[in-house]
């Protein structure tokens, strides 16, 4: 049972470039969710999503797109990278319903945009 | 208003002695409330979890936390703490109206031989 995947790990894109942040998991969660992890900031929603199908924009969703074909995949598209989006990502994914579940986080994506 | 409130940044206990990582939130239901536990270059893991029933729940590593409505706060504690413990830690909290969980600014905690 892998959980939940991330890759790649890390990453240095130039001003400009674009890249897409993948995300998988394997446990048939409903939700899952992109977070960014600023040093003394915690942990920022980006975008979320509560089925294949369905997303929705989180707190600070500027400069990211998402899409949800599939239960297991929820990748994170930057189009045009800027310094201002250095930081960790986490994917995350969790099976609302009755009995309310804790995420199951990714690894994390070291992005450095220069 | 912030949902989730860590006050410390940084807490620092000797290897033995019982730690306390302080958490308080704000939300308009009854709240679910979390913990998480953040190692170097790695994921959040999930340590415990209050949904309902006991006020005091216990989960990994030897962790508990107190649930306290009136005070509206979720403290993370462990009775004697371990230079292992050492770690950045996320409270968070969901209203059953929402989608996703808030979390909070994380405490670093360093325990010291």
């Amino acid at each position: 049972n892998a959980g939940v995947t991330q890759t790649p790990k890390f990453r240095i894109l130039k001003i400009g470039q674009s890249m897409t942040l993948q995300c998988t998991q394997d446990m048939n969660h409903n939700y899952m969710y992109w977070y960014r992890q600023d040093p003394g900031m915690g942990l920022k929603l980006i975008y979320y999503s509560v089925g294949a199908g369905i997303t929705d924009k989180g707190e600070v969703p500027n400069g990211y797109n998402v899409s949800r074909s599939t239960t297991e995949d929820f990748p994170l598209r930057l189009e045009l990278a800027a310094p201002s989006q250095t930081s960790v990502y986490f994917c995350a994914s969790t099976l609302w319903g009755l009995l309310n579940y804790g995420y199951t986080f990714g690894s994390g994506t070291r992005l450095t945009v220069v | 208003a912030q949902s989730v409130a860590q006050p410390e940044d940084q807490v620092n206990v000797a290897e033995g002695n019982p730690l306390t990582v302080k958490c308080t939130y704000s939300v308009s239901g009854n709240p679910y409330l979390f913990w998480y536990v953040q190692y170097p270059n790695r994921g959040l893991q999930f340590l415990l979890k209050y949904i309902t029933g006991d006020n005091l729940v216990k989960g990994s590593y030897g962790f508990e936390a107190e649930f306290n409505k009136s005070q509206t706060s979720f403290h993370l504690k462990k009775p004697s703490a371990l230079v292992s413990d050492s770690a950045l830690y996320f409270c968070a909290v969901r209203d059953p109206l929402w989608n996703d969980m808030r979390f909070g600014a994380g405490t670093r905690l360093t325990v010291k031989p």
